[in-house]
């Protein structure tokens, strides 16, 4: 089945520091790529998708690009800032959009 | 406008009792889902209904049961609560179709002591 693998958190910046979380995910077909966030206390909203190989989802500095030869979706950021603190959920949905599929989440700690 | 609302946002309750889980959304859309977020935040999909239908049931215990009176609105009743339901419980809905965004509710911590 499809399945979505994140690195494992807590990630520590300092701000303004680059930020990286990797994400890689094996799917039948052409699933469509998200990255949710959810800040503390909060549900989840969706930060950025992407629908097919070679796009790249952008939202609040955030980016990321469908990369299908290595099935990843990367997300990165150039300068990160204390109100990033959250935790984020790379996801997949399949080629029905039926469903989310969820990596385990990457929490993310800036500070000052 | 709340997108997708899930009451109540908070629940604590003792072992055997038996609760439900509201949920509407005024998206206009046709799916509607149950997710469940353990201790360690791990996010898993429970059920999908689309159009008032069945078209994903997780290996979930059968003392939870989904009712979608109409295609706005996803409850969860769960019977004989056990320790280990204690999680955060998100509703959300999409359009059908690959690609679509799944918006989520703010989600309902519930306790059960």
């Amino acid at each position: 089945g499809d399945s979505v693998t994140q690195m494992e958190g807590p990630v520590t910046l300092s701000e303004e520091a680059f930020l990286t979380i990797n994400c890689t995910y094996t799917a039948t077909g052409y699933p469509s790529l998200f990255w949710y966030v959810q800040y503390p206390g909060e549900g989840l909203q969706l930060l950025l998708k992407a629908t097919k190989a070679d796009d790249k989802g952008s939202n609040k500095g955030f980016e990321a690009t469908y990369r299908k030869e290595t099935t990843s979706f990367h997300l990165e950021k150039g300068s990160v800032q204390v109100s990033d603190s959250a935790v984020y959920f790379c996801a997949l949905s399949d080629s029905a959009g039926n469903m989310l599929t969820f990596g385990g989440g990457t929490r993310l700690m800036v500070k000052p | 406008d709340t997108a997708v609302s899930q009451t109540p946002k908070y629940l604590v309750t003792q072992m055997g009792n038996d609760k439900s889980i509201k949920c509407e959304q005024n998206l206009g859309h046709d799916t509607m889902y149950w997710y469940k977020q353990d201790s360690k935040k791990f996010l898993k999909i429970m059920f999908s209904y689309n159009n008032k239908e069945l078209i994903i049931n997780e290996t979930v215990p059968n003392r939870f049961s989904p009712k979608s009176p109409d295609k706005a609105h996803l409850n969860l009743h769960i019977n004989s609560l056990e320790l280990g339901d204690s999680a955060v419980y998100f509703c959300a809905s999409s359009q059908e179709g690959s690609g679509n965004t799944i918006y989520f509710g703010e989600g309902s911590w519930l306790t059960v002591v």
